[in-house]
């Protein structure tokens, strides 16, 4: 069964610092994996997916993530956090092979921006 | 263009009740999938609904069941509520049942069980 692992469910930088958020996933079969990223009272949005083409995946607000296979991580990044940025991200993933199995989500970082 | 839309936002229950959710998805989406997200976890998969028939369902009970009709939009019934039922609900629409594209979620109904 495909699983994914969030290291830290909270996380806390400067305004300007680095922004890492750690995933590990588990599956059986390569996987698709996916960030999303969920506003105080909204809906997720998706951050950036990776689907067995480029390793390294650039997404929507200056994140991006590695996919490293000997590692099974998918690390959310982003050189420089900004206010805007504090929110709950979510680390997904699904089966590749099929490309139809339901998305599993981790339980979720939260991430503060402090000024 | 309109996104994903939930209704109700909040409502409150109580033990042993029914409810009822709402979903319409984004246009020229044709699947809809519902997921539960308890306080302080991920979402978790109920089940999908594609051409008007659930494709796929998650580990929940019976009492969870659902519907969808023609217009793509698509309802959450849950029976004999429990207190362990609070949650908030989203739903997810999509084109097709692959998880290959992008998922766009609405802002979810915060269900309360007293």
């Amino acid at each position: 069964a495909q699983s994914v692992t969030q290291l830290g469910s909270h996380v806390s930088v400067s305004e300007g610092a680095l922004v890492l958020l750690r995933c590990n996933y588990s599956s059986s079969v390569p996987p698709y994996l996916f960030w999303y990223v969920q506003y105080p009272n909204q809906g997720l949005q998706l951050l950036l997916k990776y689907t067995s083409a480029a390793t390294l995946v650039k997404g929507i607000n200056g994140f991006e993530a590695e996919f490293k296979k000997s590692e099974t991580s998918f690390h959310l990044t982003k050189p420089s956090a900004h206010m805007s940025d504090a929110a709950e991200y979510f680390c997904a993933v699904s089966d590749f092979l099929s490309g139809n199995t339901p998305l599993v989500f981790g339980k979720g970082t939260r991430l503060s921006v402090i000024a | 263009d309109a996104g994903v839309t939930q209704s109700p936002t909040h409502l409150i229950k109580t033990r042993g009740q029914q409810v009822t959710l709402r979903c319409s998805p984004k246009s020229g989406h044709d699947t809809v999938s519902w997921y539960q997200q308890a306080l302080g976890q991920g979402p978790q998969f109920i089940f999908q609904y594609y051409e008007e028939e659930e494709r796929q369902r998650g580990n929940f009970p019976d009492r969870f069941s659902g519907h969808q009709f023609p217009n793509y939009s698509s309802e959450l019934n849950v029976n004999a509520l429990l207190l362990g039922d609070s949650a908030l609900y989203l739903c997810a629409s999509s084109r097709g049942t692959g998880y290959t594209g992008e998922l766009f979620f609405g802002e979810g109904s915060r269900l309360t069980v007293l």
